[in-house]
């Protein structure tokens, strides 16, 4: 069954340091995801691609994240820097059309 | 008002029980909603879409009311295995898939 990959599966760093998170959907699908959850809370939207283009940001922190998917396929999210309230699980997500999303295993982010 | 409105829970059964889980979202154009299922420390899985019709899998049951925007998932013969979180999902947008996720309910059956 095809899958959506993320890596690294945890990540542990200092804050003020540069992370970055990658993703490879499953194959086919054009829309890819990234989100962001909180313990106890449901995933929050970072940003959507549709193929190679942003489709939503909005609620990306451009300040400090950034995401790009070059190819239209392989995302990456990065932080530089990173704070501590941004310890959470950063889960992507790939879809084709309007169907379920399919989510990653997630990397787990701590910021010491 | 909350776009995705869930109650938190616990809800704690015992096994063989039945479990309702109500969900209510804001947007009447919502178009196209979900239950997924999400262990501990694991990624959120599609349990199961939700149609106008209601829908059933299984133990699992899904039911949507438009006129009072509200979806909910029916889980009879509760299974220790059904202890989770089941995240309420609806797809606000138009054209591409965009879903707001609901806070979650977490389900705990006992022996």
């Amino acid at each position: 069954e095809a899958e959506v990959a993320q890596s690294p599966r945890y990540k542990i760093t200092e804050k003020s340091q540069a992370v970055a998170f990658w993703c490879d959907p499953i194959s086919g699908h054009a829309t890819l995801y990234w989100y962001r959850q909180i313990l106890g809370q449901g995933p929050e939207l970072l940003v959507q691609f549709q193929d190679e283009s942003v489709v939503d940001d909005s609620q990306l922190p451009k300040d400090r994240f950034s995401a790009e998917r070059l190819k239209g396929v392989d995302s990456t999210l990065k932080i530089q820097p990173a704070e501590l309230g941004d310890s959470a699980m950063y889960l992507c997500a790939s879809s084709h059309e309007v169907e379920g999303q399919f989510f990653g295993p997630g990397t787990r982010l701590t910021v010491l | 008002r909350k776009e995705v409105e869930q109650d938190p829970g616990p809800f704690n059964v015992p096994e063989g029980a039945t479990v309702a889980f109500n969900c209510t979202y804001s947007n009447s154009a919502s178009q196209s909603f979900f239950w997924y299922r999400q262990d501990c420390r694991k990624e959120p899985k599609l349990l199961m879409s939700v149609y106008s019709s209601g829908n059933e899998d299984g133990r699992f049951t899904a039911q949507l009311n438009r006129a009072s925007q509200y979806i909910s998932l029916l889980i009879r013969d509760s299974k220790l295995s059904d202890s989770a979180t089941y995240l309420c999902v609806v797809n606000m947008g138009s054209g591409y898939s965009t879903l707001t996720f609901g806070k979650g309910t977490m389900l705990l059956v006992s022996p």
